[in-house]
């Protein structure tokens, strides 16, 4: 099992909509939590930090639910520029981050 | 530019060389990650270190693989006789660790092609 599991997608989404998707992660002894964003053939860009009680900036909502072990980012009103794919990252204890293998959505007009 | 820095961004190699790739992280910044990536995945974790100190290595690295940070600030990574297997984008992260913040930034990587 992956440390870190991410569904692929793509997850189409029109223009406008809500989309939500998860990340579950194996290691119970996580402490910190993020979600990058990847543009094509570009470098992961820090989206949000996920902090326990959840949080929200602007149109991005993060969850983390430690009893399951999983977290989830929630785009409300999407825009045809929030296509990309979106990486979970954990970090272990020690900090280690280790990256899901990204959720790729597509805001279609 | 105060970003993360990484040198060269691209590299065409051939089979059997040894390629160096140089990372400049945050100046305040005293952790460093090194990362590979192909198409289609996500990061692969390789090694971090914290200030010179190499922390982990990840066992999918072969002996061919070897990261320094000789006095805690810039960053390389050796690859010794290079296979097409390599090719990857090889990026760079690097974070100010305080307590369990640990938001880590990268450089725009390395695109490494093996012929």
């Amino acid at each position: 099992r992956k440390e870190v599991e991410q569904d692929p997608g793509p997850f189409n989404v029109p223009e406008g909509a809500t989309v939500a998707f998860n990340c579950t992660y194996s290691n119970s002894a996580s402490q910190s939590f993020f979600w990058y964003r990847q543009d094509c053939r570009k470098e992961p860009k820090l989206l949000m930090s996920v902090y326990s009680s959840g949080n929200e900036d602007g149109r991005f909502t993060a969850q983390l639910n430690r009893a399951s072990q999983y977290i989830s980012l929630l785009i409300r009103d999407s825009k045809l520029s929030d296509s990309a794919t979106y990486l979970c990252v954990v970090g272990a204890a020690g900090n280690k981050l280790t990256f899901g293998g990204g959720t790729r959505v597509l805001v279609k007009p | 530019d105060t970003g993360v820095s990484q040198n060269p961004r691209h590299k065409i190699t051939k089979r059997g060389q040894n390629v160096t790739f140089r990372c400049d992280p945050i100046s305040e910044h005293n952790r460093l990650y090194w990362y590979r990536q192909t198409l289609g995945q996500g990061p692969e974790f390789l090694t971090y270190f914290q200030n010179e100190a190499q922390l982990e290595k990840s066992r999918l690295l072969s002996d061919r693989f070897s990261a320094e940070r000789p006095k805690g600030s810039f960053s390389t990574l050796e690859i010794q006789r290079t296979e097409q297997g390599d090719s990857a984008m090889y990026l760079c992260a690097s974070s100010l660790v305080l307590g369990v913040k640990t938001e880590a930034f990268f450089g725009q990587g390395t695109r490494l092609t093996v012929v």
